[in-house]
């Protein structure tokens, strides 16, 4: 286990709505990065956020939004949900934004979107 | 064009069968290079980390060619568990962000 956890595991939203993700980053790592899964696809960057501040962001459009907390977990939020925001949501945590610090994901929470 | 290119096969292939992997890069400034496993709806988790002298983990050899842009993955006398997606990653270091570029993966079975 890698002491990454996301909650929920499965999550199904009506186009339109809103959706919040949540995820508690491993002890000791102040660094958390959230990826988007699509069916087929590899992982692709969404943002990263160090010390409660969004430290670099994809391509992705401002409806996707976030947190982290003093703690250092985080949130992911996506409004004005589309069909095509249906994937796996993977956080990864690590210590450290450079370097070659490895990082390690949770077990991710599937959207779906009808 | 994809930053990171793989084969996604799948590749179907019988035990103990050696079974090699390829990935192109096209960003010139990535500096670090693994190989990720993914179960069936699990997360990735790191195999190993590439290097330019090549590297070997038991059955597992990764190599990188940065003049080429290239890296490959070898599985040596495969096992049903081994049946996975093997992601091809990249890191840049843009400013302050540290940031993973995924392959789409290629699918591996290991036949009985």
């Amino acid at each position: 286990e890698t002491g990454v956890t996301q909650s929920p595991t499965h999550l199904i939203k009506t186009r339109g709505q809103q959706v919040t993700l949540r995820c508690s980053s491993q002890s000791g790592h102040n660094t958390v990065s959230w990826y988007q899964q699509a069916l087929g696809q590899g992982p692709q960057f969404i943002f990263q956020y160090y010390r409660e501040e969004e430290n670099g962001r994809g391509n992705f459009p401002p409806r996707f939004s976030g947190l982290q907390f003093p703690n250092y977990s985080s949130e992911l939020n996506v409004n004005a949900l589309e069909l095509d925001d249906s994937a796996l949501y993977l956080c990864a945590s690590s210590s450290s934004t450079v370097g070659n610090t490895e990082a390690f994901f949770g077990q991710g929470t599937r959207l779906t979107v009808v | 064009r994809k930053e990171v290119e793989q084969d996604p096969g799948p590749f179907n292939v019988p035990e103990g069968a050696t079974v090699a992997f390829n990935c192109t890069y096209s960003n010139s400034a990535s500096q670090s290079f693994f190989w990720y496993r993914q179960d069936c709806r699990k997360e990735p988790k790191l195999l190993m980390s590439v290097y330019s002298s090549g590297n070997e983990d038991g059955r597992f050899t990764a190599q990188l060619n940065r003049a080429s842009q290239y890296i490959s993955l070898l599985i040596r006398d495969s096992k049903l568990s081994d049946s996975a997606t093997y992601l091809c990653v990249v890191k840049h270091y843009g400013g302050a962000t540290n940031k993973l570029i995924f392959g789409t993966g290629t699918l591996l079975a290991v036949q009985p």
